[in-house]
C-alpha cells in the first residue's frame, strides 16, 4: 500500500511568518510531486509541482524535494490570512495513479 | 473553457436508492478520475479512465460503477446507496504530457452527497 503522510495539523503561524508543510512518501519510485491548496468547502487547486531534487520557487512558495529521504516540503513565506487552508501533498509514479496525503490545515493568524 | 463541471452540487439519498453523479470536461483531457473525500481526510481514488472506453478501479471502487463513452464525460453511478457513501465526490481530469510525467489534475467543484 503506497502511502503519503503529512505533518498533522492544524498548523498555526502569525501573519508574515514562514509556514513549513512537510510530506513523506513510501513509494521510492515516485517521480512527480504536487502541492494542492483546498479552501474549506472548495475543490483542490494546484500550487506547485516538482520533479527534480532541490528547491523550486514560485513567488512566496518554495517546494523542496529530497528523493533519497523520500521527503517533499512546501514553504510559504510572508504568510497571509488568505493562505489559511488545507494543503494536500500528492505523489505520482509513472504508469500509476496519484496518491494524496491526508492534508495539513494551516491557519495564519492576523 | 468551463473546465471540469459536476452535477448535482448537493444530494440527499435514502439507503438503497441509486443515482448518477455527472462529470464533464471541455479541455480534451485523456485522463479522468473520481475521488471521494471524507471529512478531515485526503482524497481516495474510486475509479479512473485513461480514455474513452477504458476504465479501471482505484483504491475504493466497491459500491460504484463508471463508464466513459466519450472523451468529455465520465459519470459515476452509485447503486444501493449506503450511509458509508456519505462524502464529497470530486471529479478530476489531466492531460498526459511526455513519456514520464503527468500534468496536474484539474478538479471539479464537487458533489456533496448524504445518505440517510
Amino acid at each position: 500500500q503506497k502511502e503519503v503522510e503529512q505533518n498533522s495539523g492544524p498548523l498555526s503561524v502569525p501573519e508574515g511568518a514562514i509556514a513549513s508543510l512537510n510530506c513523506t512518501y513510501s513509494d521510492r519510485g515516485s517521480q512527480s510531486f504536487f502541492w494542492y491548496r483546498q479552501y474549506s468547502g472548495k475543490s483542490p487547486e494546484l500550487i506547485m509541482f516538482i520533479y527534480s531534487n532541490g528547491d523550486k520557487e514560485d513567488g512566496r512558495f518554495t517546494a523542496q524535494l529530497n528523493k533519497a529521504s523520500q521527503y517533499v516540503s512546501l514553504l510559504i513565506r510572508d504568510s497571509q490570512p488568505s493562505d489559511s487552508a488545507t494543503y494536500l501533498c500528492a505523489v505520482h509514479n509513472y504508469g500509476q495513479n496519484f496518491v494524496f496525503g491526508p492534508g495539513t490545515r494551516l491557519s495564519v493568524l492576523p | 473553457n468551463a473546465g471540469v463541471t459536476q452535477t448535482p452540487k448537493f444530494r440527499i439519498l435514502k439507503i438503497g436508492q441509486s443515482m448518477t453523479l455527472q462529470c464533464a470536461q471541455d479541455m480534451n483531457h485523456n485522463y479522468m478520475y473520481w475521488y471521494r473525500q471524507d471529512p478531515g481526510m485526503g482524497l481516495k481514488l474510486i475509479y479512473y479512465s485513461v480514455g474513452a472506453g477504458i476504465t479501471d478501479k482505484g483504491e475504493v471502487p466497491n459500491g460504484y460503477n463508471v463508464s466513459r463513452s466519450t472523451t468529455e464525460d465520465f459519470p459515476l453511478r452509485l447503486e444501493l446507496a449506503a450511509p458509508s457513501q456519505t462524502s464529497v465526490y470530486f471529479c478530476a481530469s489531466s492531460r498526459r504530457q511526455g513519456a514520464l510525467f503527468y500534468n496536474e489534475q484539474f478538479f471539479g467543484p464537487g458533489t456533496r452527497l448524504t445518505v440517510l
